[in-house]
């Protein structure tokens, strides 16, 4: 079965500070994988993908997440959090039959605090 | 370029009534989906289209909850004899399927349609 954790609920760290969002990933094959950010009240917003190649992907607003095949592991990483950066994210994998599903995890809630 | 968009964005209701939402994707986007969040939780699948073809629906889905995409364009999810427990936001989104490639892309999501059932 295909899944994805984020062992997580939520994740506090200083403005300034770098932050780690954790997912691990549970899939056959090949893993395609995803991280959004939901502000309230607002739909599920890409920040980026891993698909193949190098380890390290970069997205949108400076987040970065690191692919580990051994730890079945993409956390998202930021080297400088912003009060802004405050939300909900979610790690999410594209998998089935034809990669026509997506699941996603429970979600974290990332807080900076000023 | 315009996203996906919904409406409503918000729908309260008295339970037993019925319910429909709309998704319009972007326009270039042959595979829709609708998620169900409730709050502090990720987006649960509920069913997704090929073009006008329901491809899957969720177990999750009940025989009150039905989706069609007519002409392959946007969609409606309806909600029929709503309870309680229908409470959450619908969440739409659309992504692209390129033909004789793995499917990559992203999903886009809309911002949602929250529901009330009181």
């Amino acid at each position: 079965a295909q899944s994805v954790a984020q062992p997580e609920d939520q994740v506090n760290v200083a403005e300034g500070n770098p932050l780690t969002v954790k997912c691990t990933y549970s899939v056959s094959g090949n893993p395609y994988l995803f991280w959004y950010v939901q502000y309230p009240n607002r739909g599920l917003q890409f920040l980026l993908k891993y698909i193949t190649g190098d380890n390290l992907v970069k997205g949108s607003y400076g987040f970065e997440a690191e692919f580990n095949k051994s730890q079945t592991s993409f956390h998202l990483k930021k080297p400088s959090a912003l009060v802004s950066d405050s939300a909900l994210y979610f790690c999410a994998v594209r998998a089935g039959w034809f990669f026509n599903k997506f699941y996603f995890g429970s979600g974290t809630k990332l807080n900076v605090k000023p | 370029d315009t996203g996906v968009s919904q409406d409503p964005r918000h729908k309260i209701t008295k339970r037993g009534q019925n319910v429909t939402f709309r998704c319009d994707p972007i326009s270039e986007h042959n595979r829709l989906y609708w998620y169900r969040q409730t709050l502090g939780q990720g987006p649960e699948f509920l069913t997704y289209f090929q073009n006008e073809a329901q491809l899957e629906k969720s177990r999750l889905l009940s025989d009150r909850f039905s989706a069609e995409r007519p002409k392959g364009s946007f969609s409606t999810l309806e909600i029929q004899r709503t309870e309680q427990g229908d409470s959450a936001m619908y969440l739409c989104a659309s992504t692209e399927r390129l033909a004789g490639n793995p499917n990559t892309g992203e999903l886009f999501f809309g911002e949602g349609s929250r529901l009330t059932v009181l």
